[in-house]
């Protein structure tokens, strides 16, 4: 089984400064994946970025990387330069190998402030 | 538009009653999963279809069924229901199994009164 953490609740960030969300993770599967999605108030599930855990370098979409440190079994998200359209709901979660479903967190509210 | 369509967006009902939500996937995709979020527990899995059968159950009430019909779309039967029934209930698509993630529709809520 897979359990995901994601210990703050709420994050609030200054536009064009960069935020950072926590999420450690644990698993007892050799190969995984992780994952982190955004919904804004509107209600959506909007994908952002995917890391594999045999993945050798940290992944990267746009303003969005992923700061994998496996050994710590953590996975946060770095937002680089907010834009007031980030203000969402972030959810981190991972998919065992076998297992097809993604297991997720209970998310981080970020607020982007002008 | 993500693609993975689902209807109602909006449903009301009562306690007891019984509703159907429907979703239909990207073109292509194979598998379907179908997820609740509720303000107590998150984000939860319900249960997975691939290609017309069933792969994978999660956290799903025997109040609740689903399928996948040959033209590949979904559906959730969700009967009794509940108050705590309430909740945002989102159909996701994948091309295989998932391997590197997966499209989510935009929802349907259901409120029971």
């Amino acid at each position: 089984a897979q359990k995901i953490t994601q210990t703050q609740p709420g994050m609030f960030v200054q536009e064009k400064e960069a935020v950072t969300l926590d999420c450690t993770y644990d698993t007892s599967d050799p190969s995984y994946g992780l994952f982190w999605y955004k919904q804004p108030s509107s209600g959506e599930m909007i994908f952002l970025i995917y890391q594999g855990s045999y993945d050798q370098q940290n992944a990267t979409e746009g303003r969005y990387s992923l700061n994998f440190q496996k050994a710590r079994k953590s996975a946060n998200l770095v937002i680089s330069a907010s834009q007031l359209g980030d203000s969402a709901m972030y959810f981190c979660a991972m998919r065992g190998a076998n297992d097809y479903k993604l297991s997720f967190g209970a998310g981080t509210t970020v607020t982007v402030r002008a | 538009d993500s693609g993975v369509t689902q209807t109602p967006k909006h449903l009301i009902t009562a306690t007891g009653q019984r509703v159907t939500l429907r979703c239909s996937p990207r073109s292509g995709d194979l598998s379907v999963y179908w997820y609740q979020q509720s303000l107590d527990q998150g984000l939860q899995f319900l249960i997975q279809y691939y290609n017309g059968e069933e792969r994978a159950k999660g956290n799903i009430l025997e109040r609740f069924s689903a399928q996948q019909f040959p033209d590949l779309h979904s559906e959730l039967n969700l009967s009794s229901l509940e108050l705590g029934d309430s909740a945002l209930y989102f159909c996701a698509s994948s091309v295989g199994l998932g391997e590197v993630g997966y499209t989510f529709g935009s929802g349907t809520r259901l409120t029971v009164v």
